[in-house]
């Protein structure tokens, strides 16, 4: 168990709609990242969160957006959802406090899109 | 430039040998950690092993162990003793300092071990 967790696990939602995938970073971790893996392929990076504010973005689609509250859980939005959406969405987090620090990852949330 | 390059995308093994993952990484950063993590069908994410750029011994953990050629900036993994349980994809990362220590993958290598 990383110790971050996400939810849901599986989400099976149709074309046009909006979900909201949850996460909660590890206890003392500031950073948090979002990734998507498509099927079979490697990991593509949407975008970081560091103590409640963004930090970098990756290949984010202008119908998704993130955020982190306070308590430094974040939620990452997907609207207008298109069958090619369907996807891993793993989140991570890490304590970021220079390069040797590790990132460790959620179980991911497995969305389909019908 | 690709930052991470893992150049095996498919890999098989027989069960009770050693097996090295290639993974070599570009950075002009003296300050860098290079991460290794293993990905079964079930799908999540598994930490595996870190070594830091200024670490002069090669990290172990277990059955797995990191070889840190700096010079050549390869980062190999190496299984020993391979176990139908490593069958899995696996992800070589690298971060350093520049964009706010930004973490970056390999497009993964799958491991396959035969009975």
């Amino acid at each position: 168990d990383s110790g971050v967790t996400q939810t849901p696990k599986h989400l099976i939602t149709a074309t046009g709609q909006r979900v909201t995938l949850r996460c909660s970073p590890r206890s003392g971790d500031l950073s948090v990242y979002w990734y998507q893996q498509s099927l079979d392929q490697g990991l593509q990076f949407l975008i970081q969160y560091y103590n409640g504010e963004e930090r970098a973005k990756g290949n984010i689609l202008e119908r998704f957006s993130a955020q982190q509250f306070p308590d430094l859980h974040s939620e990452l939005n997907l609207s207008s959802l298109e069958l090619g959406d369907s996807a891993l969405y793993f989140c991570a987090s890490s304590a970021d406090r220079g390069a040797g620090e590790t990132q460790y990852f959620g179980p991911g949330t497995r969305l389909l899109v019908l | 430039a690709q930052k991470i390059t893992q150049t095996q995308p498919g890999m098989f093994v027989q069960e009770k040998e050693a097996v090295t993952l290639d993974c070599t990484y570009d950075t002009s950063d003296p300050s860098y950690g290079l991460f290794w993590y293993k990905q079964p069908s079930s799908g999540e994410m598994i930490f595996l092993i870190y070594q830091g750029s200024y670490d002069q011994q090669n990290a172990t953990e277990g059955r797995y162990s990191l070889n840190f050629q700096k010079a050549r900036k390869s980062a190999n993994l190496v299984i020993s003793a391979s176990q139908l349980g490593d069958s899995a994809m696996y992800f070589c990362a690298m971060r350093d300092t520049s964009f706010f220590n930004k973490f970056y993958f390999g497009s993964g290598t799958k491991l396959n071990v035969k009975p």
